[in-house]
């Protein structure tokens, strides 16, 4: 399967734990986004890198979430001291980013589903 | 952020026409036009893009008002398979989702 690949599916927490989840793309995609997306809402762009350089985060992401693509390769996303409002689907999404008809088509993961106790 | 508005839902019956529409008024010259869906239990996927002409792949169509203020994403035979949630996106780059419209299709 070459398609984006993120783990674990389903993470269980306590609030005030942190958690990690982890993301990655598809092999030759040099960008890579992070989304929340809750019950009955569209997902909502948290984060996005091109290569290991993370170049625009949203307002949405507090200082208790952080992420990383240390090598341009796979990203992470931990939450710290987690609450009950982070608990939804995280979705992680990449693209070549390269010139062509379908430059900036994103291939969406299958999402790590949050739920904070 | 130019936005788009979408209907919150729509039917369809199985292997008939479904013409999704999108209205984005503020749209900006170097806006394109995204359409994705998302499947139960899945991530989005991408159904469609264009910037001006109307656009045709295997999956749809998208058809782009002249004013470039509307579009209409169209499935020309739903299936079953078909039934999600479609979202219009305006973007040059990054995305930004909203709610938008769940197809149903009655078999």
């Amino acid at each position: 399967d070459t398609g984006v690949s993120q783990n674990p599916r389903h993470k269980i927490t306590k609030r005030g734990q942190n958690v990690t989840f982890r993301c990655d793309p598809i092999s030759e995609h040099n960008r890579l986004y992070w989304y929340r997306q809750t019950l009955g809402q569209g997902p909502e762009f948290l984060t996005y890198f091109q290569n290991e350089a993370q170049l625009e985060k949203s307002r949405l992401l507090s200082d208790r979430f952080s992420a990383e693509r240390p090598k341009g390769s796979f990203s992470t996303l931990e939450i710290q001291r987690t609450e009950q409002g982070d608990s939804a689907m995280y979705l992680c999404a990449s693209s070549s980013g390269l010139a062509g008809p379908r430059w900036n088509e994103q291939f969406f993961g299958p999402g790590t589903r949050l739920t904070v106790l | 952020d130019a936005k788009t508005t979408q209907p919150n839902s729509m039917e369809s019956n199985e292997e008939e026409p479904v013409h999704l529409p999108c209205n984005h008024s503020t749209i900006s010259g170097t806006d394109y036009i995204h359409w994705y869906r998302q499947l139960p239990s899945q991530g989005p996927e991408y159904v469609i893009h264009g910037l001006t002409s109307n656009v045709n792949n295997r999956m749809a169509s998208l058809a782009i008002a002249e004013d470039r203020k509307s579009s209409t994403l169209i499935l020309h035979r739903a299936t079953l398979r078909d039934a999600a949630v479609y979202y219009c996106i305006l973007t040059l780059g990054l995305m930004r989702f909203g709610a938008g419209t769940r197809l149903t299709v009655k078999p």
